[in-house]
């Protein structure tokens, strides 16, 4: 059962450029979670960001989620060609996190 | 500082094998997780253990077994390996549980059954 559905599948940008990858949920979430996975590795933590909040940084990164449209987006900028991954987001609302199935970033110089 | 060690790495098995994938972390996080990674489906949740001593099925236990050994770790047992349970596992902790906290990924098991 999918929750978070992330949009693009797939995005293919240079250095230097911004990147911004989108997530869409289905119920309501106490809330979402960014991860990184470069290939052949296993899941980084980025963002959690709760349902009260609308916005959170840390330092290239910026998330912001609407509880209204059930959605959310990370937004990279600045991409380094060390940027290039999948990115996963995930949503919490009961007793399991759900992972979407991910957007691949490729970042070339 | 270790985090979270999976063990073996790689594994190939014949159909109607057994093993157990291993699981240790060293961060006293009170919950611990088993996913399984197929291409095209993201992460799907096998198994998880909210604090020592307990065990909960996720959204595809069939054909899996699990062990809370101790706080540290936390084994994934496949009794009679089938085609379908060729996959990467991954197992993971967090120090509360999962919806409210990080996760905390190890690199994985990546298991064929032939």
């Amino acid at each position: 059962s999918q929750q978070g559905e992330e949009d693009p599948q797939a995005l293919s940008i240079q250095e230097g450029e911004n990147a911004t990858m989108n997530c869409s949920y289905k119920t309501s979430i106490n809330n979402l979670q960014w991860y990184r996975q470069n290939s052949g590795r296993g899941l980084v933590h980025l963002i959690l960001i709760r349902s009260n909040e609308r916005e959170k940084h840390s330092g290239r990164l910026r998330v912001t989620l609407d509880t209204s449209k059930k959605s959310s987006s990370l937004l990279i900028t600045a991409s380094r060609a060390a940027d290039t991954a999948s990115y996963f987001c995930a949503t919490g609302g009961g007793t399991a996190l759900i992972f979407g199935k991910g957007t691949t970033l490729s970042v070339s110089s | 500082n270790a985090g979270v060690t999976q063990t073996p790495k790689f594994q190939v098995l014949k159909t109607g094998q057994s093993m157990t994938l291993q699981c240790a972390q060293d961060m006293n996080h009170n919950s611990m997780y088993w996913y399984r990674q197929d291409p095209g489906m993201g992460l799907r949740l096998i198994y998880y253990s909210a604090s020592e001593g307990t065990t909960d099925k996720g959204e595809v236990p069939n054909g899996y077994n699990v062990s809370r050994l101790n706080k540290r770790e936390f084994s994934l047992r496949l009794e009679s390996a089938a085609p379908s349970q060729t996959s990467v596992y991954f197992c993971a902790s967090s120090e509360l549980g999962q919806t409210n906290s990080p996760l905390h990924f190890g690199n994985g098991t990546r298991l064929t059954v032939t």
